[in-house]
């Protein structure tokens, strides 16, 4: 039973465009969300995350929105580089108490 | 200040066989969580330890165990190692326990083949 689900294996998008990544979760007491951002031969490294008391968080070019009635988040990036170009994680949590619940990944091709 | 410290960092073992990994936390970091990414399965957590105890484990069959040591470090062990056990196995570690987010500090992973 995956309880995080990222549905689009793959994206490509041209540099300069908007990159939209979407994640789904089914467990209701999952109450913050995260994403990772992974290159080959390293290991993730945080990118943003959100709070459940919010429905939108923005860091630079990076936005994350939370839909909880939908049970859905999406992250946004704007405008896309090709550097980032890599496998984005959705991962989720209940309040620091369970450990980290991760999607299985987006690798996202940005295209010069 | 050091990262996490994951090693071997490649690794290849026959069926059968049994392997220790090991990861180095961050300085100062008390808690330990093991992760295994297959292709296509996302991270998959097997086990969080935090000042020598385990706090959470995954769903993942007995032959998969692991410790923490006092001074943080930790290790985890397969036992009579399966085709379907390679994978990239990464550790990420953490002040306190079960991390929310960006606490949680990954290491570059072990990457295990089992032939």
């Amino acid at each position: 039973d995956q309880q995080v689900k990222q549905n689009s294996p793959s994206l490509s998008v041209q540099e300069g465009r908007i990159s939209i990544l979407n994640c789904d979760y089914t467990n209701s007491m999952f109450d913050y969300f995260l994403w990772y951002k992974k290159y080959p031969a390293e290991g993730p490294t945080f990118l943003i995350s959100i709070s459940s008391i919010k429905d939108k968080n923005e860091d630079g070019r990076f936005t994350v929105f939370l839909n909880k009635s939908a049970k859905h988040l999406s992250l946004h990036i704007v405008p896309s580089q090709p550097g980032d170009s890599a496998v984005y994680f959705c991962a989720a949590s209940n309040s620091g108490n369970t450990p980290l619940v991760f999607g299985k990944g987006t690798r996202l091709s940005v295209i010069a | 200040k050091a990262g996490v410290t994951q090693t071997p960092r490649y690794l290849i073992k026959t069926r059968g066989q049994q392997v220790t990994l090991s990861c180095s936390p961050i300085s100062g970091h008390r808690s330990v969580s093991w992760y295994q990414q297959t292709p296509g399965q996302g991270l998959q957590f097997l086990f969080e330890y935090f000042s020598e105890t385990q706090r959470n484990k995954g769903n993942f069959p007995g032959r998969f165990s692991g410790r923490q040591f006092s001074n943080s470090r930790s290790e985890m062990n397969v036992s009579t190692l399966e085709l379907g056990d390679s994978a990239l196995y990464l550790c990420a570690s953490s002040l306190v326990a079960s991390p929310a987010g960006n606490e949680a500090f990954f290491g570059q992973g072990t990457r295990l083949t089992v032939v």
